[in-house]
């Protein structure tokens, strides 16, 4: 089975603009989990999607969204990009267990933003 | 604030030696899980412990938990310098689906 992919691997931006991430998760995997990690802040959760809703959210500015497609790709985007979203953006996905929360999380490589 | 925390933040032992890292966290848990990352690459999940477990050995890794005192430590024996990472525990909150909360990680350093 493939892994979990996320395009682009690298992107700069400048301040002001917006950025849309897109990762596809593993065959038959329906959660997708978007972390950030920064020097400073460590690896933060941003949201997470089920089955193209939104089921846990993290807590960071409403610049920040998501959503997730039928087919369980999901895509995030930072609007009016600040110097401080610089990071790597990993997402991660799970296959469905038992219950939610229950089972490992596969990461993929993860694109790495640079805003200047 | 995060949930995890790693200790020590750094670690550098020789080849051969064993390494221990140790997480604390705050909140009740339904697992907590051990991850690896090599130079700001993806993350490897390594080892996941569910809350009713005490113990856990994969290989070369074992993992304890100790929900008492919300702690756990992961124990990497006769180290290898391609161990050189840094290493996470995350914990999911209970919570339905994923709120995975990483610690700030140890990073660890095996000299050949």
């Amino acid at each position: 089975k493939a892994g979990v992919t996320q395009t682009p691997r690298y992107l700069i931006k400048t301040r002001g603009q917006q950025v849309t991430l897109s990762c596809s998760p593993i065959s038959g995997h329906r959660s997708v989990s978007w972390y950030q990690q920064t020097p400073g802040q460590g690896l933060q959760f941003l949201f997470e999607y089920f089955s193209e809703t939104q089921r846990n959210k993290g807590n960071f500015p409403g610049r920040f969204s998501g959503r997730q497609f039928s087919n369980s790709r999901s895509e995030m985007n930072v609007s009016t990009l600040e110097l401080g979203d610089s990071a790597l953006y990993l997402c991660a996905s799970s296959p469905p267990g038992l219950a939610g929360g229950t089972d490992t999380q596969y990461f993929g490589p993860g694109t790495r933003l640079t805003v200047l | 604030s995060q949930q995890g925390e790693e200790d020590p933040q750094a670690l550098s032992i020789q080849e051969g030696e064993n390494a221990t890292m140790n997480c604390s966290y705050k909140t009740s848990i339904n697992n907590l899980q051990w991850y690896r990352q090599n130079s700001g690459r993806g993350l490897v999940h390594l080892i996941l412990i569910r809350s009713n477990e005490r113990e856990k050995h994969s290989g070369r890794l074992r993992v304890t938990l100790d929900t008492s005192k919300k702690s756990s430590s992961l124990l990497i024996t006769a180290s290898r310098a391609a161990d050189t990472a840094s290493y996470f525990c995350a914990t999911d909150l209970n919570t339905g689906g994923f709120k995975t909360i990483f610690g700030a990680g140890t990073r660890l350093f095996v000299k050949a």
